[in-house]
């Protein structure tokens, strides 16, 4: 069975601070893909990034990185030089490759970021 | 254009009343999934439609829930009769091919 963990419930941070946020994941599966997705105080799931499994290269976007480990079965996200705007729940997850990708996405519970001004 | 729209945002019901869930996919998105998230805890699947079909119901947590699609376009969400255990996030998805989901802003239900 897939799972994904993320540890930090909820983290507060200073504007302009970087913070990480950890994600474990759980897959027997080979070929999977990993998520982020962001929910702002509106609600809606804001998807952030998927990367595959054979893909182990970090990727930045702006202020955004990401460290996928596939040796330690992590997809940490980093947000540098935080922004009020930042403050959302993040969540990660996980999907299995045979079931096209997206048929069953697996979530975490989520991370809460406040971002103090 | 337009999101994936979820009516209502919000719904009160007192244990034992039916409550009906709609979403609207992103127009010409075959694929409509509904997720749910209680308490605080994980985003669990729910089921996946193809059109008018369910392809995938197996997160369904039991036969109080009933999901239709008809013509494959909107599709509701029933749960008949609600029970505390039922409160939580409801999300719709769409997708045109599977490899990107596009959410709606959820239905936050609350049983009493």
């Amino acid at each position: 069975a897939q799972k994904v963990t993320q540890a930090q419930t909820e983290i507060s941070v200073v504007e302009k601070e970087d913070v990480t946020l950890d994600c474990v994941y759980e897959t027997r599966d080979t070929t999977y893909y990993l998520f982020w997705y962001k929910q702002p105080p509106s609600g809606e799931l804001v998807f952030l990034i998927r990367r595959n499994s054979f893909d182990e290269q970090n990727e930045i976007s702006g202020r955004y990185s990401w460290n996928f480990q596939k040796s330690t079965s992590s997809f940490n996200f980093t947000i540098t030089a935080s922004q009020v705007v930042d403050s959302a729940v993040y969540f990660c997850a996980l999907s299995d490759w045979n079931s096209g990708g997206y048929q069953k996405v697996t979530f975490g519970t989520g991370t809460k970021l406040q971002v103090i001004p | 254009e337009a999101g994936v729209t979820q009516f209502p945002s919000h719904s009160v019901i007192e244990k034992g009343q039916t409550v009906t869930l709609r979403c609207d996919p992103i127009s010409g998105h075959d694929n409509l999934y509904w997720y749910r998230r209680v308490m605080g805890k994980e985003i669990k699947f729910l089921l996946h439609f193809v059109k008018e079909s369910k392809q995938d119901e197996s997160g369904m947590p039991n036969n109080r829930f009933l999901a239709e699609r008809t013509g494959g376009t909107y599709s509701t969400l029933k749960v008949q009769p609600a029970e505390l255990e039922d409160s939580g996030v409801y999300f719709c998805a769409s997708s045109p091919d599977r490899r990107r989901l596009f959410f709606g802003s959820g239905t936050q239900l609350s049983v009493l």
